[in-house]
This record gives structure tokens, sequence and C-alpha cells, in this order.
């Protein structure tokens, strides 16, 4: 699976949007980019997924540049409770259930 | 739904102690994993099973062993802990299929003297 690259940290003031960035750009056809968040002391939270298309659920929008080489996790009103690791993954269809989680984006909101 | 959750949430053993996790799921759901998390770091693959019965190695398998008896239940032993075995263990569960959605427990404390 390719290797993803993340800033360390960011901060973002609440009620803002939140833009994280994550690299990609050894990334192959037939992986999919997902990332999860983890909040202090707790168990990793799903968020989002895409392959090629940009996409959006109740939690957060993924945009995925057009060669796929990097993509940004946007929080669209970031409020305390967002405050959490967050990690990017890229995963190939063909190693499901490995998971290669890296140091990821620690996200603190302010008010 | 209680989703997925750990037993026991702290443990304290002594070095060459056994010991046994336990991991519940009541989504059905045909994978389950372990996990461990050392301060500071990512989580990373312990062991995880794609069905009732089998079980697979994942990223740091030495010194653990599992088992799959129950689809609704995964255990991870460890038969004689060492002090490197000090982490935080998570559990998680997931559908089977191409899209790789897990859904974690809570988490499992445990401290090695």
């Amino acid at each position: 699976d390719a290797k993803t690259t993340q800033p360390t940290s960011m901060d973002c003031a609440e009620g803002r949007a939140a833009n994280l960035p994550c690299n990609h750009s050894t990334i192959s056809g037939n992986e999919y980019v997902y990332w999860y968040r983890q909040i202090h002391s707790q168990g990793p939270q799903y968020i989002i997924h895409g392959l090629k298309n940009n996409e959006t659920n109740e939690m957060a929008s993924l945009i995925i540049t057009e060669d796929r080489k990097s993509s940004t996790l946007i929080l669209p009103h970031a409020t305390l409770r967002d405050t959490a690791v967050y990690y990017c993954i890229v995963r190939s269809t063909d190693s499901w259930g490995k998971l290669q989680f890296g140091a990821g984006t620690q996200v603190v909101v302010t008010p | 739904n209680a989703g997925v959750t750990q037993t026991p949430k702290f443990r304290v053993l002594k070095t060459g102690q056994s010991m046994t996790l336990l991991c519940a799921q009541d989504m059905n759901h045909e994978y389950m994993y372990w996990y461990r998390q050392d301060p500071g770091m990512g989580l990373r693959l312990i062991h995880y099973s794609v069905g009732e019965g089998t079980t697979a190695k994942g990223e740091v398998p030495d010194g653990y062993n599992v088992s799959r008896l129950k689809k609704q239940n995964f255990l991870l032993g460890l038969e004689s802990a060492a002090p490197s075995q000090t982490s935080v263990y998570f559990c998680a569960s997931g559908l089977a299929g191409v899209v790789d959605t897990q859904y974690f427990g809570p988490g499992t404390r445990l401290t090695v003297l």
C-alpha cells in the first residue's frame, strides 16, 4: 500500500472549516483513501473514504486531486469535539483488513 | 446495539503472567482485528480473522495468540507477558468486501510490570 504524508499538527478556530492535507504521491489505481480519527483515549473512528471522486457525508468532505496524488479532508464547521488525531490511510482492494496507521495529524480546535 | 466492546478496560500484570482479552461485536461482522497502540504512535495490527474459526498474523504477532470460536467474539491471549507488551489494545470489526470500514472498541490499557 502507498505511504502517506501528513503534517504533524494544525490548529483550527471553532466554527471555521478545517482543511487537512494528505500526500500520497505513489498511490496506485486500485487504492482507496481512508480517513479515520482518534479522540484522546478512545478507539479510532471511521470518517470517510474515496477512490477517485470527491465524497461527502454527515461528518466531512473528501477532496481527491485529479492525479490522485493528494487529498484534503474538510471538516466544514469545526467544533471543540473535533480535536483529535486524524489519520489518512491508503489501502488497496487486495490488502483488506490491513490498515496502516501512521502518526497522523494532531488537530486542535480552539474557541 | 453496543457495537464493539472490550473486556477488561484496564489490567496490570507481572512479567510472565498470562491473560486473555475479550472482544465482542453485535453487528454480525465477518472480519475482526486486534491492534496495539504504544504512546505517541499509530496502531499496529497484531492478528486478524476473516470469519469464525479462522485467524491470521498481522504486523506484530509475536507473543500473542488469538481464537475466533464464535463469529461475535475474538480473543487475544498473552501466554507469558513481557514489559514490552505494555500498551493499549484495540479490537475492531468490519464487513467483508472491497471497502474496509472498521469499527473500533474503546480499548484495553495493559501494563506489564
